[in-house]
């Protein structure tokens, strides 16, 4: 089984739907993030949680909001879906007790496109 | 704002070449410096961590850091076609632990 998992892998909805997206992870990692990945901008952090009871926007964190249900468990939502959020969305991991390797694990990715 | 900065490319090599990807950072507070392959539709997965200013090794992959220069590269040798897809470089944020992404250089490797 993978170590992190994403779902749903695709998603097509409407304009002001609420949108869930769910990852879960089997590394033991404390830290979790949510990125976006458009063609040519690169990954950007959506959110980002070192543990439980923190939750940090990153750069782009308007019109999303989370969840950090449980260590190995984050969620990202969009509560009124609009088309520029169609992208390739990513989960990934770290642990923070590893020194200067910062290593991120990413899941397999969302695609989710709305219309 | 920090940042990495990539060459987009793409960046097209001979197979059995040397393949060099670039990337240069503006934040000096950081310590760690990480080179993702992605292939198209794919998630990234690590090829490279270097810490350490100078050369790192690893099979056909070799990683170098200055930091007084603030620069990090990748070195493929004998490239394969297998190497075709886009790498990212990364780098901490030395403010926190928050990984900060460049948008990544795509090479293709000719037959």
């Amino acid at each position: 089984d993978a170590d992190v998992t994403q779902t749903p892998r695709n998603r097509i909805t409407k304009t002001g739907k609420r949108i869930m997206l769910e990852c879960s992870q089997t590394k033991g990692h404390d830290r979790m993030y949510w990125y976006r990945q458009d063609p040519g901008l690169g990954l950007r952090l959506i959110y980002y949680s070192f543990d439980v009871k923190d939750i940090n926007k990153g750069e782009i964190s308007d019109g999303y909001s989370v969840s950090r249900q449980a260590q190995a468990k984050f969620s990202l939502s969009l509560e009124s879906a609009i088309p520029n959020q169609t992208a390739l969305y990513f989960c990934a991991t770290s642990d923070g007790l590893a020194g200067f390797n910062h290593e991120q694990f990413f899941g397999p990715g969302t695609r989710l496109t709305v219309l | 704002q920090k940042e990495v900065e990539q060459n987009s490319g793409p960046l097209s090599v001979p197979e059995g070449a040397i393949a060099s990807l670039n990337c240069t950072y503006s934040d000096r507070g950081s310590q760690s410096f990480f080179w993702y392959r992605q292939y198209s539709g794919k998630s990234p997965e690590l090829i490279m961590f270097i810490y350490s200013n100078g050369d790192k090794e690893d099979g056909r992959f070799t990683a170098q850091l200055n930091k007084a220069s603030q620069y990090v590269s990748l070195l493929i040798r004998d490239s394969q076609p297998s190497d075709s897809a886009t790498y990212l470089c990364a780098v901490n944020d030395g403010g926190d632990d928050k990984i900060i992404f460049g948008k990544g250089t795509r090479l293709h490797i000719l037959p």
